[in-house]
């Protein structure tokens, strides 16, 4: 089975300044995707960006990149430039496949990791 | 264009009591998932539709937890009997498909307290 394991409960960093948060998991699949997701206080949990892992570039989506480390299972999740409305949880999940290469829909969560940005 | 609605908010019942919770997932998602989150917690998927199909529904505790998703669209999640331990917020999420390409876009969620 799959475990997602973020180390960080919370984190605060000052607006404009760069945050990165850690996420580790564990797998024997070769194949699999990873992602990260942010919930807002009383909002809906959205996607932040996502990872293929047979790609070695890293992804990047405006202001939110990652560093994905295969070989150490590692899937950090770096914010540039931090605004207030990135306040929020912040999940990593993992997507696993089936023998013929195929994701199959199911997430697994890590616990998740509170980012408080402060003006 | 609408997201996943859910409802109610907020539900707060007796235990051994019987509760439901309705998705109504966005227009032409043919996947739905429902979510258990505990408070502090990540989302533990309970269930996986394909359509009408439950596709994943290894997580779900059977014995007191059932699901339906008629006619492919709408879905509702039951508890019955109710327990202390159930008390958590339950997600619904929807996608074009299972493929990790596909988007799983969440509601609000159902928060469910039980005394």
């Amino acid at each position: 089975a799959q475990t997602v394991t973020q180390s960080q409960p919370e984190m605060s960093v000052q607006e404009a300044e760069t945050v990165t948060l850690s996420c580790t998991y564990d797998t024997s699949e070769n194949n699999y995707y990873l992602f990260w997701y942010k919930q807002p206080p009383s909002r809906q949990m959205i996607l932040v960006i996502r990872q293929e892992a047979y790609k070695q570039q890293n992804a990047t989506e405006n202001r939110f990149s990652v560093n994905f480390q295969k070989a150490a299972k590692s899937f950090s999740l770096k914010i540039s430039d931090s605004q207030l409305g990135d306040t929020a949880m912040y999940f990593c999940a993992f997507m696993g496949s089936n023998a013929g290469g195929t994701s199959y829909g199911k997430l697994t969560f890590g616990q998740g990791t509170i980012l408080t940005v402060h003006p | 264009e609408a997201g996943v609605v859910q409802s109610p908010r907020y539900k707060i019942i007796e235990k051994k009591q019987p509760v439901a919770f309705w998705c109504n997932p966005i227009s032409g998602h043919n996947t739905l998932y429902w979510y258990l989150q505990n408070l502090g917690q990540g989302p533990e998927l309970l269930i996986r539709y394909e359509n009408e199909e439950a596709v994943d529904d290894s997580q779900l505790p059977k014995d007191r937890f059932s699901a339906e998703r008629l006619k492919g669209v709408d879905s509702t999640l039951k508890i019955q009997p109710a327990e202390l331990g159930d008390s958590a917020v339950y997600l619904c999420a929807s996608s074009l498909g299972p493929r990790w390409q596909d988007t799983q876009y969440f509601g609000p969620g159902t928060r469910l307290t039980v005394l």
